[in-house]
């Protein structure tokens, strides 16, 4: 069991380029979040998907679109970097609703944009 | 604006002694989770506890959890070099199917 896996590792952008970050789990969870976490804070929750087929916002959705493209793939696409938006952003799954159940992370893609 | 906050922002002890950090939170909650983060990590699931309980142990952790203050602590007992690490809490909305994290405790554990 891999778990949470996340491409890329490291990605450095220019400002207004795009990109978008891969995050898949083999845990059959039917859960994903995305978030980001800022030097010396917490993780803000970026967009979620509480199962196959919807996507909801969290708390800093602005600058990002997101695909839950099957039950195992939730993708982050930043259309337009901004410097703003480096950080590092985590991945992660739960069997059901976040606040009822563990979260799995993954290792994390550390984005810096220029 | 974060639901849950932790107290302190950094706590240094040496090998063996006990680390209690804290959290406090604002509004009512079905659950309240402890995760840890070793450097440049992801995160890892420790212990969750529910509304209706009041203590929770698991292995050298104790978690406890006080709804009238709206505040929960977590304590490492009999700590190591390998507890190094940050510490957060992480609080549902009621209902809401997500969580919302707090900024962390550092802990660092001397040899």
């Amino acid at each position: 069991n891999a778990g949470v896996t996340q491409t890329p590792k490291f990605q450095v952008l220019k400002t207004g380029q795009s990109m978008t970050l891969q995050c898949a789990q083999d845990m059959n969870h039917n859960s994903m979040y995305w978030y980001r976490q800022d030097p010396g804070m917490g993780l803000r929750l970026i967009y979620y998907s509480a199962s196959e087929g919807t996507t909801d916002k969290g708390e800093v959705p602005n600058g990002y679109n997101v695909s839950r493209l099957n039950k195992r793939e939730f993708s982050l696409r930043l259309e337009s970097a901004a410097p703003s938006q480096t950080s590092v952003y985590f991945c992660a799954s739960s069997e059901g609703l976040a606040g009822y159940n563990e979260q799995f992370f993954g290792p994390g893609t550390r984005l810096t944009v220029l | 604006s974060q639901q849950g906050e932790e107290d302190p922002q950094a706590l240094s002890i040496q090998e063996g002694e006990n680390a209690t950090m804290n959290c406090s939170y604002k509004t009512s909650i079905n659950n309240l989770q402890w995760y840890r983060q070793n450097s440049g990590r992801g995160l890892v699931h420790l212990i969750l506890i529910r509304s209706n309980e009041r203590e929770k142990h698991s292995g050298r952790l104790r978690v406890t959890l006080d709804t009238s203050k709206k505040s929960s602590s977590l304590l490492i007992t009999a700590s190591r070099a390998a507890d190094t690490a940050s510490y957060f809490c992480a609080t549902d909305l009621t209902n809401a199917g997500k969580s919302t994290f707090g900024d962390g405790t550092t802990l660092t554990v001397k040899p």
